[in-house]
């Protein structure tokens, strides 16, 4: 069974950058027409995507964020990273890690979240 | 930029009534690229529906899905008390830009 995890502070600075890790078990990040991203739920909020990642390193980010986000992959470590820059309050959220899959553009896995703190 | 708008906010129900959610979107969609999500309190979501009717692995054919164009329509038959979560539904633009409604939280009593 497919399982993802996302790692990394609950706590940062703001202007900071929030970096997370989600690594995926029980199979490969390599895998042919998989790709992997990152949403985010501010508190007692909707849903908000990221971005995401093919393994070959193609990458894909919302538009909105795009200039302060990076997504990374390690296909040795079998993690995908998320780093995002000049952090502030409205940052605030629980960041998951997700399983993309193209044909259908849906979202299959999800990590259980983790929630990151912008603050002094 | 396409925006999904869910309907209604709030839906307030018994064991065993049904539940229709709506989720509309501001310009016409491809409903090979819809999907609706459950999201239970302290959970990741859960994907429920994909390609407009299409049910997930596991997730029981009391969920179903419907519609086209703009309107895009998620029903919950025998509604059971497990059931009360909010539902999203989600939409893949051409820009590569998932976009989610804001959701419908269903509550059960």
């Amino acid at each position: 069974q497919l399982q993802l995890q996302e790692s990394g502070p609950g706590l940062v600075k703001p202007s900071e950058t929030l970096s997370l890790t989600c690594t995926v078990s029980g199979g490969y990040i390599t895998s042919n027409n998989y790709y992997w991203g990152w949403i985010r739920q501010p508190p007692g909020k909707g849903l908000e995507w990221i971005g995401s990642i093919y393994y070959s390193g193609s990458t894909y980010y919302n538009p909105s964020l795009k200039s302060r986000v990076t997504i990374s992959v390690d296909t040795t470590r079998n993690q995908f990273s998320l780093k995002m820059n000049s952090v502030t309050a409205a940052d605030t959220a629980v960041y998951y890690c997700v399983r993309r899959y193209p044909p259908w553009e849906l979202l299959d896995y999800w990590g259980q979240g983790t929630l990151v703190t912008v603050s002094s | 930029e396409i925006v999904l708008t869910q309907s209604p906010g709030t839906l307030s129900l018994s064991p065993g009534d049904r539940a229709t959610l709506s989720c509309r979107a501001s310009q016409s969609v491809s409903g090979r690229y819809l999907a609706w999500y459950q999201q239970k309190p302290g959970q990741a979501p859960r994907l429920l529906i994909y390609d407009t009717s299409s049910r997930a692995t596991g997730i029981p054919d009391r969920f179903s899905g419907s519609g086209s164009g703009t309107d895009f329509t998620l029903s919950i038959s025998r509604l059971e008390p497990e059931d009360s979560a909010v539902y999203y539904c989600q939409q893949y633009v051409s820009s590569l830009l998932f976009t989610f409604g804001p959701g419908t939280k269903v509550d059960i009593k």
